[in-house]
């Protein structure tokens, strides 16, 4: 079963726009991660987030972490033809777990 | 080390034969996952391992899947008698336990399996 949902399912935009893709969860975490997926292949990571901290961030990536309110969101600046891909972020449970639990993705279409 | 090695990269199969797929980790990597992923979907986890035990495996794994990961190295995923609802991308990942400030997740480019 998938825990976190990603919202949008997809989005489309121009060369230079920002994006901003959503993520919430349902259970209590030890961190949350962001991963980029291009067309048939592995995942990438980009960048992780722990329960204690609000906002990380990695060149045009920024990512926040509201955990009262169980989401996080993923910021891409300046996004380039380049970005398209699918973005999932995934949840690692606290209480002992070390797995990570996928959403269903963001499909990110950047147009030149 | 060139990073997450799985093999084959594509599998064509007749239903009910057997597969087996395998996977080497980064060498320094204690820690090996297998997913599985379909078309729109993000990667369904189904086991893991720590070393040569395997820590934990999904209710969801029916009783044909089956890893092993001998010696803590390589490991290898078999599903036996499969279906075609066993078509999917099985990703292999790996990583150091506990988790380093900014380490995630090494995934391999996957192994997609056909069952006709």
């Amino acid at each position: 079963s998938q825990q976190g949902e990603e919202d949008p399912q997809a989005l489309s935009i121009q060369e230079g726009e920002n994006a901003t893709m959503n993520c919430s969860y349902k259970t209590s975490i030890n961190n949350l991660q962001w991963y980029r997926q291009n067309s048939g292949r592995g995942l990438v990571h980009l960048i992780l987030i722990r329960s204690n901290e609000r906002e990380k961030h990695s060149g045009r990536l920024r990512v926040t972490l509201d955990t009262s309110k169980k989401s996080s969101s993923l910021l891409i600046t300046a996004s380039r033809a380049a970005d398209t891909a699918s973005y999932f972020c995934a949840t690692m449970f606290s209480g002992g777990y070390n797995k990570l639990i996928f959403g269903a993705g963001t499909r990110l279409a950047v147009h030149p | 080390d060139t990073g997450v090695s799985q093999d084959p990269r594509h599998k064509i199969t007749k239903r009910g034969q057997n597969v087996t797929f395998r996977c080497d980790p980064i060498s320094e990597h204690n820690r090996l996952y297998w997913y599985r992923q379909t078309l729109g979907q993000g990667p369904e986890f189904l086991t893991y391992f720590q070393n040569e035990a395997q820590l934990e495996k999904s209710r969801l794994l029916s009783d044909r899947f089956s890893a092993e990961r001998p010696k803590g190295s390589f490991s290898t995923l078999e599903i036996q008698r499969t279906e075609q609802g066993d078509s999917a991308m099985y990703l292999c990942a790996s990583s150091l336990s506990p988790l380093e400030e900014r380490d995630g997740y090494t995934f391999g480019s996957g192994t997609r399996l056909t069952v006709v």
